[in-house]
């Protein structure tokens, strides 16, 4: 079974530095890898995904991720945060079938603030 | 698009009354999850359909939980009888499925208080 974990609950950074939020996950076989983030009283919107190809990623908002096959990470990252960036995370996987039908793991979330 | 719509945003109700939370997908996505979100649990997948036929149910708590697809444009989360530790916040999401790589969209969420 698959399982993703995100090492740190809470995520502190000073506006304007760099962020960065840790994923890790275990699949058997290739994975799909998904962020999403969640604002307050807000459904989940997707940031960003990898399927194959170019290592790094990007998505929406200027975030972007490298998915890292050999230490199975997938580590969310921004060159300048935003205080309107603070929310909370999550990374997702489901391994790659043929046959579609399978679900979406999630981690237990990271929640970002950004000080002004 | 309109996105994913869930109704009631929020529902009150007593210990042993019947809920029952609604979704509407996205037209033409033809996949559609059911997630429950506490802070105790973090985000918990409990049913989800691909066509309008559940695939997988294992997250589903207990017999009072169950789930129904009649068609592509309407999903309901039924529990019967409610309990107090079933208040969380319900999560609908739907998404094109054509091998797992596409993103879901999730609505709103109907926030559910049993008291």
């Amino acid at each position: 079974a698959q399982s993703v974990a995100q090492p740190e609950d809470q995520v502190n950074v000073a506006e304007g530095n760099p962020l960065t939020v840790k994923c890790t996950y275990s699949v058997s076989g290739n994975p799909y890898l998904f962020w999403y983030v969640q604002y307050p009283n807000r459904g989940l919107q997707f940031l960003l995904k990898y399927i194959t190809g170019d290592n790094l990623v990007k998505g929406s908002y200027g975030f972007e991720a490298e998915f890292n096959k050999s230490q199975t990470s997938f580590h969310l990252k921004k060159p300048s945060a935003l205080v309107s960036d603070s929310a909370l995370y999550f990374c997702a996987v489901r391994p790659y079938s043929n046959f579609g039908n399978e679900k979406l793991t999630f981690g237990t979330g990271t929640r970002l603030t950004i000080i002004p | 698009d309109a996105g994913v719509i869930q109704s009631p945003r929020h529902e009150v109700t007593e210990m042993g009354q019947e809920v029952t939370l609604r979704c509407k997908p996205i037209s033409g996505h033809n996949s559609l999850f059911w997630y429950r979100q506490t802070m105790m649990r973090g985000l918990e997948l409990l049913i989800y359909f691909n066509n309008n036929v559940p695939i997988d149910d294992s997250g589903m708590p207990e017999d009072r939980f169950s789930a129904k697809m009649p068609n592509a444009s309407f999903s309901t989360l039924k529990i019967q009888p409610s309990e107090p530790r079933d208040s969380a916040v319900y999560f609908c999401a739907s998404s094109f499925d054509q091998g797992g790589y596409n993103e879901q969209f999730f609505g709103p969420g109907t926030r559910l208080t049993v008291l």
